[in-house]
């Protein structure tokens, strides 16, 4: 079963005005992580910011804010002030509690390519 | 330190041949992944090592691909007798494992096969 979803293929955005992209996840543990990381189309994975599960409020770095919604699963990215550097695949990730063997094991989404306009 | 580096960045080969892609993380830290990604899609697990211990193996990882990390340092991702659906982005991340860190993944650039 897919546990990361991301419903938006690609997006479009004005430079300059916010974005929000969807991520949904599915876990039965209660201690888990969220990540999002930008892929641009030179290739390398860049962190961008995460969410614990147990954080009582909403991550925030920069211009990036993670809404958080615990009970519907979500994890939304929301890139405020767009810039056209921002333009990239962005992957929803959740790292979930160490399994038997003793692996954290990161699971991706398929991603979301955003355009910013000028 | 310069963060995750992975070689050789491209690599063409013919079907059949065997590659060999190597990884270097981030010297502090003792976990390390091995992911593929095709075209369009997300980082697929491949395997993990926490120090030289390999601790999971995807079912993705045929028998034709292994991977080590000896002493617990860099490690290396082999493919025998590659195949054309073998062509993706192979891509290596490390972390850290002490507490008060969010643990993210730091990746490599990738090392991109193409297998005709």
């Amino acid at each position: 079963a897919q546990k990361i979803t991301q419903t938006q293929p690609g997006m479009f955005v004005q430079e300059k005005e916010a974005v929000t992209l969807d991520c949904t996840y599915d876990t039965s543990d209660p201690s888990y992580g969220l990540f999002w990381y930008k892929q641009p189309s030179s290739g390398e994975m860049i962190f961008l910011i995460y969410q614990g599960s147990y954080d009582q409020q909403n991550a925030t770095e920069g211009r990036y804010s993670l809404n958080f919604q615990k009970a519907r699963k979500s994890a939304n990215l929301v890139i405020s002030a767009s810039q056209l550097g921002d333009s990239a695949m962005y992957f929803c990730a959740m790292r979930e509690h160490p399994r038997a063997s003793g692996t954290y094991k990161y699971i991706f989404g398929t991603g979301t390519r955003l355009k910013v306009l000028a | 330190d310069t963060g995750v580096s992975q070689d050789p960045r491209h690599k063409i080969t013919k079907r059949g041949q065997n590659v060999t892609f190597r990884c270097d993380p981030i010297s502090e830290h003792n976990r390390l992944y091995w992911y593929r990604q095709t075209l369009g899609q997300g980082p697929e697990f491949l395997t993990y090592f926490q120090n030289e211990a390999q601790l999971e193996k995807s079912r993705l990882l045929s028998d034709r691909f292994s991977a080590e990390r000896p002493k617990g340092s860099f490690s290396t991702l082999e493919i025998q007798r590659t195949e054309q659906g073998d062509s993706a982005m192979y891509l290596c991340a490390s972390s850290f494992s002490g507490t008060g860190r969010s643990g993210e993944l730091f990746f490599g650039e990738g090392s991109r096969l193409t297998v005709l």
